[in-house]
């Protein structure tokens, strides 16, 4: 079955750059996203990026998509302490099972930002 | 504009009662989805409405576990009998498209 991994943990000093990383399984995933979660909050949208595409810039978010590896990476430019928060890889698109677009979701990546 | 929104907000209840939890998708998208968040995991995927189509329920993890939706508006969530494993946040989802999926803060069940 499908299988999303991450690392659980990620601390770095404001100012630096993050890189989360993240790693699936199902090669018919059209879609590979990206979301944050706040404490207390729903998922947040950052961003997402068609699976024939290797890199997608928006802003300080660059998502870089290594198809052959199976491997999904975000790396947030000049971190900010607003950007604490856990961030969740997921798969998904319109070959997940039973026609449906459900998302597979990895653990989470919980991201401390040290001022 | 008004994102997914979703009540109740926190729900405590007693083993073996019946729990209903609701989810008010952006108004225009026809997918909604219903996931749980277990504490300190990710996301499973419970069931899934797109139009009039029949769900895809092959996230339900038992028969307690039941949803509705109306037309292309509100759904709700039915858990019957509910039991400790059961605690977790419910989370809802709706999507223009099937893809781009956004989501609501969740219901916080707990059950006691």
């Amino acid at each position: 079955g499908e299988d999303v991994e991450q690392s659980l943990f990620l601390s770095v000093r404001e100012g630096d750059s993050s890189v989360i990383n993240c790693t699936y399984t199902d090669s018919s995933s059209t879609y590979l996203y990206w979301y944050k979660q706040e404490p207390g909050a729903g998922l947040q949208l950052l961003t997402y990026i068609f699976s024939n595409m290797d890199m997608k810039q928006d802003q300080r978010l660059t998502v870089l998509l290594n198809k052959k590896d199976k491997h999904l990476s975000l790396r947030i430019a000049d971190t900010q302490t607003g950007d604490s928060a856990i961030y969740f890889c997921a798969e998904g698109g319109a070959d997940s099972g039973a026609g449906s677009y459900q998302l597979t979701f990895g653990k989470g990546t919980k991201l401390s930002v040290i001022p | 504009g008004a994102g997914v929104s979703q009540s109740p907000s926190n729900k405590v209840t007693e083993k073996g009662k019946d729990v209903e939890l609701r989810c008010d998708p952006i108004s225009g998208h026809t997918a909604l989805y219903w996931y749980r968040q277990r504490l300190g995991q990710g996301l499973e995927f419970l069931i899934y409405f797109q139009g009039n189509s029949a769900p895809d329920k092959s996230g339900l993890p038992s028969d307690r576990f039941s949803a509705e939706r109306t037309g292309e508006s509100v759904s709700t969530l039915t858990i019957q009998r509910t039991q400790q494993e059961d605690s977790a946040v419910y989370l809802c989802a709706s999507s223009p498209t099937g893809n781009e999926q956004y989501f609501g803060p969740g219901t916080r069940l707990t059950v006691t």
